[in-house]
């Protein structure tokens, strides 16, 4: 069975612009959640998504978005980049949630 | 609000060694706890999941044992090897905050041949 996939693995943007990350759940999964990786402040949820319904959201700014298909892919925006956004961005999904997650290989996300 | 704490955060061992990685957390209220594997730039690597219900769980040489009443969680590597060299990570679902998972900062872990 393939695992959490992640697109495009690195990018580089500048502040002001906007970006998409995707992700694609393992085949039979039905929740996908975010999260943000970086040095200072570790690994910190963004949101949870299960059946194309936002269920649960973690304390970022509106800048920070998401949704999800209705085959499960997930994707996250993120508009008006800040310095601040450069991360690691990892996914991670479930059958529905409460059970072991799998996650992606991330996103890595450079701000200049 | 959940906070979970891994405490050191670097541990350099011997090859062969045992060794114990600890979590801490402060809401007993968890619904299950997930230990991770994170090797430099890469994703996570679920070890071991342990539900609110029970004790411990084994994989292998990896053992993880979970205390609620105390707060706290150990993972036991047997007989460690140079590749368990990583970043190991626990992480708590709470019983009111749906699937979100809150992790602990991580235990930067070398295992010298």
């Amino acid at each position: 069975k393939a695992g959490v996939t992640q697109t495009p693995r690195y990018l580089i943007k500048t502040r002001g612009q906007q970006v998409t990350l995707s992700c694609s759940p393992i085949s039979g999964h039905r929740s996908v959640s975010w999260y943000q990786q970086t040095p200072g402040q570790g690994l910190q949820f963004l949101f949870e998504y299960f059946s194309e319904t936002q269920r649960n959201k973690g304390n970022f700014p509106g800048r920070f978005s998401g949704r999800q298909f209705s085959n499960s892919r997930s994707e996250m925006n993120v508009s008006t980049l800040e310095l601040g956004d450069s991360a690691l961005y990892l996914c991670a999904s479930s059958f529905k949630g409460r059970e072991t997650q799998y996650f992606g290989p991330g996103t890595r996300l450079l701000v200049l | 609000k959940q906070e979970v704490t891994q405490i050191p955060a670097a541990l350099s061992v011997p090859e062969g060694e045992n060794l114990v990685l600890n979590c801490s957390f402060t809401d007993s209220a968890i619904y299950n706890l997930q230990w991770f594997r994170q090797d430099p730039g890469k994703g996570l690597t679920s070890l071991l999941l342990i539900q609110s219900s029970q004790r411990e769980q084994t994989s292998g040489r990896l053992n993880a044992s979970l205390d609620k009443s105390s707060g706290r969680s150990t993972l036991y590597i047997a007989a460690s090897q140079p590749g368990d060299s990583a970043t190991y990570l626990c992480a708590a679902t709470t019983g009111n905050a749906g699937n979100m998972l809150t992790f602990g900062g991580g235990t930067r872990l070398m295992v010298k041949p």
